[in-house]
């Protein structure tokens, strides 16, 4: 069955380090996302792509987010100088042919600022 | 935005025991899904179900999306079932496709 994968599984920073996580969507989708989870906390909307141009973006997706697919497989978010409340899990999701289509959710990167 | 409540926000169950998990929203939505957060992070897609009722094994799903809620019924509940459960809407007519989730039901299961 088709899946999202993400890497790294996890990844540890120093403050201020630019970090890029990776997602392979499922292949024939077409609208792709990025989440975020701070530990203990609810999962929240960063940004959504979608015929290689960003749709929609939360307050949180700030100039140091970046999002980029440079092929026709990958996904990418580039977050430039990290800080510490960047920790948190962060999960690629991709769905279909329509926005509203089910969203399928990567096992997620947990990327720890130090 | 729209908000999603769900309820209860913690739950504890002995193995075997039947239990019911709900989501309210306060707009229309064009979405639903249930996750099932296991204890390693993932989020595993339970139900999309933005109205009517779903079955898979035993777990079920409804959404009156007239009155603007989802039910999760867990039966038979496994020590398995233990972890968060978010319920996750899109906003009819106002986001473009983008999740917003519930704070979680965190289930317990003791054997």
């Amino acid at each position: 069955e088709p899946e999202v994968t993400q890497t790294p599984s996890h990844q540890v920073t120093q403050m201020g380090q630019e970090v890029i996580l990776r997602c392979v969507p499922i292949s024939n989708h077409l609208y792709f996302y990025w989440y975020r989870q701070i530990l203990g906390q609810k999962v929240e909307f960063l940004v959504s792509f979608y015929n290689n141009e960003i749709s929609e973006k939360s307050e949180i997706f700030d100039d140091q987010f970046s999002v980029e697919r440079p092929d026709g497989s990958n996904f990418t978010l580039k977050i430039r100088s990290t800080k510490l409340e960047d920790s948190a899990m962060y999960f690629c999701a991709s769905s279909g042919h329509r926005e509203i289509d089910e969203q399928f959710f990567g096992p997620g990167t947990r990327l720890t600022v130090l | 935005g729209i908000q999603v409540e769900q309820s209860p926000p913690d739950l504890i169950l002995q193995e075997g025991a039947n239990s019911t998990l709900r989501c309210n929203f306060s707009d229309s939505v064009n979405n639903l899904q249930w996750f099932h957060q296991n204890p390693w992070g993932q989020l595993i897609n339970l139900f999309y179900i933005p109205s009517g009722t779903k079955q898979n094994g035993r777990l079920s799903a409804t959404t009156v999306a007239t009155e603007r809620y989802s039910l999760l019924y867990i039966s038979s509940s496994q020590t398995t079932d233990s972890g968060v459960y978010f319920c996750a809407v899109v906003n009819y007519g106002g986001s473009q496709g983008n999740l917003i989730f519930g704070k979680g039901t965190k289930l317990s299961v003791k054997p």
